[in-house]
């Protein structure tokens, strides 16, 4: 158990589908994030909260809607997506965003879109 | 822009090699690097962070070395397992407040 929980794991949709990918935590962080994981390509920071509040967006296309109603969720709305978008999603959180405090990743959702 | 590179990016050793996987960065101004392990359809499993202060960190049989000056940390092996088998990426923060930034990763496999 990684203590951050994403499902689902697998997603496939289509482009003209609305779906969502939800991240738990029960770690007792106060930030959490959304990263990309693209074949051959370094992790690609998405999105940061801290306390509920978007900190970070990292020039993301508005087809990724990010939402975090409290300190343990995190949700990532899809819609109208494209098929350069199929990749491993990661979500993570830390006890804070700066300093040392260490990343805990969840096992991801990996989509496909057809 | 601060870029990380592992090389290689794939390797294969048989059990009871000990080994060593690189990371190299352009900006030697960094907070911090952190070793992390992936197994296949996994999320990441942090293994070793250094201090930009520090020169080297170690747990069990792993020890990761920073060399800031040159832009340079290595993660070496002791020994290695069957289970070691896993991707092995390598992120540096630049600031307390910045984020990581992740090399590509090197895919390491042990075999009987």
């Amino acid at each position: 158990e990684t203590g951050v929980t994403q499902t689902p794991r697998h997603l496939v949709m289509g482009m003209t589908n609305k779906k969502s990918l939800k991240c738990e935590q029960h770690l007792g962080h106060n930030a959490m994030y959304w990263y990309k994981q693209s074949a051959k390509k370094p992790l690609e920071l998405m999105f940061v909260y801290s306390l509920e509040e978007r900190v970070e967006n990292n020039s993301v296309p508005s087809r990724f809607s990010p939402e975090c109603p409290n300190s343990s969720h995190l949700f990532l709305h899809l819609h109208t997506l494209q098929p350069e978008d199929s990749a491993l999603y990661l979500c993570a959180s830390s006890l804070r965003t700066g300093g040392d405090s260490p990343l805990h990743f969840g096992n991801g959702t990996r989509l496909t879109v057809t | 822009k601060q870029e990380v590179t592992q090389i290689p990016a794939a390797l294969s050793v048989p059990e009871g090699e000990n080994l060593v996987l690189n990371c190299s960065f352009t900006d030697s101004a960094i907070y911090n690097l952190q070793w992390f392990r992936q197994d296949p359809g996994k999320g990441l499993t942090s293994l070793l962070l250094i201090q930009s202060s520090q020169r080297e960190q170690t747990s069990g049989r792993l020890n990761a070395s920073l060399d800031k000056s040159s832009g340079r940390s290595t993660l070496y092996i002791a020994a290695s397992q069957p289970g070691d088998s896993a991707t092995y990426l390598c992120a540096v923060k630049g600031g307390t407040a910045s984020k990581l930034t992740f090399g590509t990763g090197t895919r390491l496999q042990v075999t009987l």
